[in-house]
């Protein structure tokens, strides 16, 4: 049980370059979340999924679209990298009060 | 919108004692939900432990329990027994019952523990 599982781990960017960041989760949950962390600070929603086939904005939606693939999987995509978006991506899922986290993606865009 | 505030950015204890990290949040809804998180050097986020509001009994889970002030809109966790791999960062949050399930953060606060 793999629980939720993101690739890359790490990426390095050049300004302006496009990337999807991947997120998998095996426990059959509606609901699933990006995140990102900046340092010192804690982490902010950027899109969350509700159930397959709905995506809504979070806190900080500028820069990035999502796709809910299926119920298993939910994409993030930066269409044109800024030094402003390097950070740490976290990808969650959750059925009912905990949210599961995956391992993170440390992204630098230089 | 809801705030979520930790007021020590950095908080140390020495092996085998106590310690209690501090949290309070802002909002005007009755019906919510506070949690623990713990982020290891490691990034992974784990749960520590979870408050519903409507439950006036502050929640326990082995070594780490909250102290819930509903009015004060406080949540602090008590960490007892400290152990070397408590050290790691430390993430107040907030859930409304209502909105989707969606988290609101703290700050942090980083533990270190002492030998």
């Amino acid at each position: 049980n793999a629980g939720v599982t993101q690739t890359p781990k790490f990426q390095v960017l050049k300004t302006g370059q496009s990337m999807t960041l991947q997120c998998a989760q095996d426990m059959n949950h509606n609901s699933m979340y990006w995140y990102r962390q900046d340092p010192g600070m804690g982490l902010r929603l950027i899109y969350y999924s509700a159930s397959e086939g709905t995506t809504d904005k979070g806190e900080v939606p500028n820069g990035y679209n999502v796709s809910r693939l299926n119920k298993r999987e939910f994409s993030l995509r930066l269409e044109s990298a800024a030094p402003s978006q390097t950070s740490v991506y976290f990808c969650a899922s959750s059925e009912m009060y905990e949210q599961y986290f995956g391992p993170g993606t440390r992204l630098t865009v230089t | 919108a809801q705030t979520v505030t930790q007021s020590q950015p950095e908080m140390s204890v020495q092996e085998a004692e106590t310690v209690t990290l501090s949290c309070t949040y802002d909002t005007s809804e009755s019906d919510y939900y506070l949690f623990w998180y713990k982020q290891p050097p490691s990034r992974q986020m784990i749960l520590v432990i979870r408050q519903e509001a409507y439950k006036q009994q502050n929640a326990t889970e082995n070594r780490f329990s909250v102290n819930f002030q509903k009015a004060a809109k406080s949540f602090s966790l008590k960490i007892s027994d400290s152990q070397l791999g408590d050290a790691a960062m430390y993430f107040c949050a907030y859930r409304s019952a209502d909105a989707g399930n969606m988290l609101t953060f703290g700050g942090g606060t980083r533990l270190m523990v002492k030998p």
